[in-house]
């Protein structure tokens, strides 16, 4: 089955540390999206992709950095530029022109600063 | 003005009872409009899309666009205690040739037994 499946599930961050969570999907989708969510608050955006090589960023991009090199992969760093970094990261892709069809998103990657 | 604006809720209602929730956007030339439910600590699940001015049914699910006044709503029918979570509304904004949705804060539905 087609699916989006962000890893690991938890994550703990020491102070000064750099993390990469991991976003894969299947569903031959061009659009490819990271989102931050707090206890409370809506969705963030962080960075998003269009198309392979190519990342803009969202509203919230300092600290955070993406790569896209495969149409499959955008996987997220959060550096340790980052100062408040605890949160749940969510990993979403679309069709991207095809404005009908909503993202699909992934189960999620809960981070914690330790 | 945000973009997309929810009321946070709790929204309660008795088991059977119709749930009503509401967003309004800003922008008056956006095109596509989502809901999604997100059970506590899972991530958005897509319920609804609407694109077109009315009413769009989907079991137990109405979704209703109103583009002149900029809101959409989502009413459950018999909602059930599973029905429990928060609900987004998301906008894609005016034609860029990409989606990029914008999301609303949700309202959390509690549906009592």
């Amino acid at each position: 089955d087609g699916g989006i499946t962000q890893s690991p599930k938890y994550l703990f961050r020491k102070e000064g540390q750099n993390v990469t969570l991991s976003c894969e999907q299947n569903l031959n989708h061009d659009a490819m999206y990271w989102y931050r969510q707090d206890p409370g608050q809506g969705l963030r955006l962080i960075y998003y992709s269009q198309i392979v090589n190519d990342f803009q960023k969202g509203d919230i991009a300092e600290g955070y950095s993406v790569s896209r090199e495969k149409k499959e992969s955008f996987p997220l760093t959060v550096t340790s530029a980052q100062k408040n970094p605890t949160a749940f990261y969510l990993c979403a892709s679309s069709f991207g022109d095809r404005g009908d069809y909503g993202y699909t998103f992934g189960s999620g990657t809960r981070l914690t600063v330790v | 003005q945000k973009e997309v604006e929810q009321n946070s809720g709790p929204l309660s209602v008795p088991e059977g009872a119709i749930a009503s929730l509401n967003c309004t956007y800003s922008d008056r030339v956006s095109q596509s409009f989502f809901w999604y439910r997100q059970y506590s600590g899972k991530s958005p699940e897509l319920i609804m899309s609407i694109y077109s001015n009315g009413d769009k049914e989907d079991g137990r699910f109405t979704a209703q666009l109103n583009k002149a006044s900029q809101y959409v709503s989502l009413l459950i029918r018999d909602s059930q205690p599973s029905d429990s979570a928060t609900y987004l509304c998301a906008v894609n904004p005016p034609n860029t040739g990409f989606q990029k949705l914008v999301f609303g804060t949700g309202t959390r539905l509690l549906v009592s037994p």
